[in-house]
């Protein structure tokens, strides 16, 4: 069954440093989405995106933060300065289509655990 | 932003039992989209089971099923048969129509007993 793989699974950082968090969605799909879990939090949503642009975004994904998909199977979010707030876990999805029907339920990653020291 | 409350923190259920976790939403929207989605300890967020608003029959998926009150806005999930692989956090979420994020609960964590 085709699934979201996302590297690396987990990420240590030094506060300032940037970091990049890589996902492979399913191929089929079109949106891409990226969402956080804070340690003991809800899941909260950051950005979703599709045809190479933003769709969406939260307050929470501000101008440190940036999406892309650099080619036909990446989808990355890269943090530009690392802030120890910005330890949690980072959750890649991707859905079939963005509107809800059917194909538009979200699948997601195993995540990425990141750490800022 | 839509309001998604899971009302129980924890819950244990003694294996081959049945448990009940409980989801209410606030939305002014007619249609929208529910689902309930599965955290073991790996972190990993899975799909358990989805509902659409507009659609009156509840969902099941093998011993998964939902209770759907549209009009009390709860949408509750029902684990039915306990295995010990149930035991994870189970997060509620939101979709309205035309729109791409996910609004989750806290979340309710399950603990299945041999």
């Amino acid at each position: 069954e085709p699934e979201v793989t996302q590297t690396p699974s987990h990420q240590v950082t030094q506060m300032g440093q940037e970091v990049i968090l890589r996902c492979v969605p399913i191929s089929n799909h079109l949106y891409f989405y990226w969402y956080r879990q804070i340690l003991g939090q809800k899941v909260e949503f950051l950005v979703s995106f599709y045809n190479n642009e933003i769709s969406e975004k939260s307050e929470i994904f501000d101008d440190q933060f940036s999406v892309e998909r650099p080619d036909g199977s990446n989808f990355t979010l890269k943090i530009r300065s690392t802030k120890l707030e910005d330890s949690a876990m980072y959750f890649c999805a991707s859905s079939e289509i963005g509107r809800t029907s059917g194909q538009g339920t979200q699948y997601f990653g195993p995540g990425t655990r990141l750490t800022v020291l | 932003a839509q309001t998604v409350t899971q009302s129980q923190p924890e819950m244990s259920v003694q294996e081959a039992e049945t448990v009940t976790l409980s989801c209410t939403y606030d939305t002014s929207e007619n249609n929208y989209y529910l689902f309930w989605y599965k955290q073991p300890p790996s972190r990993q967020m899975i799909l358990v089971i989805r509902q659409e608003a507009y659609k009156q029959q509840n969902a099941t998926e093998n011993r998964f099923s939902v209770n759907f009150q549209k009009a009390a806005k709860s949408f509750s999930l029902k684990i039915s048969d306990s295995q010990l692989g149930d035991t994870a956090m189970y997060f509620c979420a939101f979709m309205k129509p035309n729109d791409y994020k996910l609004s989750f609960g806290a979340g309710t964590t399950v603990t299945v007993r041999a």
